[in-house]
C-alpha cells in the first residue's frame, strides 16, 4: 500500500466553482498534514496546514482531516484559472526511517476553465 | 520568511561527469535539510536526510556513493551526483526544516544528463 494516495486526475472545474482534492495515507502515527501547489517546472509552495481532526480555513481554501479515515482534503471555492496546477498531499513520518522528512503524493492535476 | 537558495536552478551535463547543486539557508539556520527527487508526472521521492555535522541517512534504493551529501554548516547543504547518466536526469530539490513543523522548499534544479 502507497503511503499517501491521490487521484491523479485531471480535476476540471469551471471558473467560480469549487474543486475538491482527496488525499489518504497509511502511516497513523502521521500528525502533520499539508497541502502543496507545483507548477510545471517549479518547486512546490505551501498552501495549508493541518495538524487537528476538523476542518481550517484561510481565505479561499480549506483543508479537512479525519485521523480516524486517514484522510484528508483541500475545498478551494471560487476556483480561478490561476488555481491551476498540481496539488500535493503531503503527510509527515510519524515514525521510523528519517522522522519528520514529508512523505508526497503523486498530485492531483486542477484544470480551472475560464 | 525563511529561505532556502538552490542553485544552479539547470544544468546540462555530459555522461560520466559529476554536478553540484547546492542549497543555502538565507536567513536561518537549517540543521536538517532533506533532498528529494522527482521525475516528470511523478510525485517528490525522498533520496536523503542531512543534519548538519553527520553523515546523511538515505533511502532505500538510493546509491549513497553515487548522491554524495554534504552538510558541513548550518547554512550550506551540497548534492553531488558522481558520474551521472542519461537515468539521473531529474528536478531535484532540497528543503529544509524552519520550526518543529515548518519546510520551506529550494526552488529546484533540473538535471539534464546527455
Amino acid at each position: 500500500q502507497k503511503e499517501v494516495e491521490q487521484n491523479s486526475g485531471p480535476l476540471s472545474v469551471p471558473e467560480g466553482a469549487i474543486a475538491s482534492l482527496n488525499c489518504t495515507y497509511s502511516d497513523r502515527g502521521s500528525q502533520s498534514f499539508f497541502w502543496y501547489r507545483q507548477y510545471s517546472g517549479k518547486s512546490p509552495e505551501l498552501i495549508m496546514s493541518i495538524y487537528s481532526n476538523g476542518d481550517k480555513e484561510d481565505g479561499r481554501f480549506t483543508a479537512q482531516l479525519n485521523k480516524a479515515s486517514q484522510y484528508v482534503s483541500l475545498l478551494i471555492r471560487d476556483s480561478q484559472p490561476s488555481d491551476s496546477a498540481t496539488y500535493l498531499c503531503a503527510v509527515n513520518r510519524g515514525s521510523g526511517g528519517s522522522q519528520g522528512n514529508l512523505i508526497f503524493g503523486k498530485g492531483t492535476k486542477l484544470s480551472v476553465k475560464p | 520568511g525563511a529561505v532556502v537558495s538552490q542553485h544552479p536552478s539547470r544544468v546540462i551535463c555530459k555522461s560520466g561527469t559529476s554536478v553540484k547543486i547546492e542549497c543555502r539557508s538565507l536567513d536561518f539556520q537549517a540543521t536538517t535539510m532533506f533532498w528529494y527527487r522527482q521525475f516528470p508526472k511523478q510525485s517528490l521521492m525522498l533520496m536523503a536526510t542531512s543534519n548538519e555535522g553527520s553523515k546523511a541517512t538515505y533511502e532505500q534504493g538510493v546509491e549513497k556513493d553515487k548522491f554524495l551529501i554534504n552538510h558541513a554548516s548550518l547554512t550550506l547543504s551540497t548534492l553531488t551526483v558522481t558520474s551521472a547518466h542519461p537515468e539521473d536526469s531529474s528536478f531535484y530539490i532540497c528543503s529544509a526544516r524552519t520550526g518543529l513543523e515548518g519546510y520551506t522548499f529550494g526552488s529546484g534544479t533540473r538535471l539534464t544528463v546527455v
